[in-house]
């Protein structure tokens, strides 16, 4: 099995909601991640966990919080969003490097709207 | 930043092969080069990697100059379904520096057409 999974697949939001994403991983792999891809634009890093712990953050506004609760889980929960931060959100997965070079596999996003 | 170069668009006829560049005139002597694609609303997807030596997988075959200052993934019979935003990703070897994201650019745009 080399899928990761992310639900919900579309998400509405208003700005004083309070939503989570939900990233599943069954491959054993030890690094998880989260991209945003806002339209026509690549993927930007936002967070990495390694082993269960946070090891990047990439200056992501406090209105988002990641959470690794077990080695196939992944959260990231929403609060106080903005309009901007509507964007396509994806989860990725890796082994955790010992040596060499690994892909990420990731998953399909959950396309997120802020209103 | 992104440290490679890749062309805005390209388009190429199906069942053609599709010659995707990349310039990575930085590149260290630990650094990968990672091709990666993403099709429509979807998530990317993993191509093919390589440090010097040429590589070839199921999917596409990526040619590295000697200099190892550029690259070029080569998708041997294109399909439509090959359409797609094509990624060219420099990546530090991971026994140096532990996991390191990927770090995306702009891509290029191939459009396969009937």
């Amino acid at each position: 099995d080399t899928e990761v999974t992310q639900t919900p697949k579309h998400l509405v939001m208003g700005m004083t909601n309070k939503k989570s994403l939900k990233c599943e991983q069954h491959m054993g792999h030890r690094a998880m991640y989260w991209y945003k891809q806002k339209a026509k634009k690549p993927p930007e890093l936002m967070f990495v966990y390694s082993y269960e712990k946070l090891s990047i953050n990439e200056s992501v506004p406090s209105r988002f919080s990641p959470e690794c609760p077990n080695s196939s889980l992944l959260n990231l929960h929403l609060h106080a969003l903005q309009p901007e931060d509507s964007a396509l959100y994806l989860c990725a997965s890796s082994q955790e490097a010992a040596g060499g070079s690994y892909e990420q596999y990731f998953g399909p996003g959950t396309r997120l709207t802020v209103t | 930043d992104a440290k490679t170069t890749q062309p805005t668009s390209m388009d190429c006829a199906e069942g053609r092969a599709a010659n995707l560049p990349c310039n990575h005139s930085t590149i260290s002597g630990n650094e990968y080069v990672y091709w990666y694609r993403q099709i429509h609303s979807q998530g990317p997807q993993y191509i093919i990697h390589g440090l010097k030596n040429n590589e070839t997988n199921e999917m596409a075959s990526l040619i590295i100059t000697e200099d190892r200052k550029s690259s070029t993934l080569i998708l041997p019979h294109a399909t439509l379904r090959d359409t797609a935003v094509y990624y060219c990703i420099v990546r530090v070897d991971l026994f140096i520096s532990g996991n390191t994201p990927l770090v995306f650019g702009k891509g290029t745009r191939l459009s396969v057409i009937a």
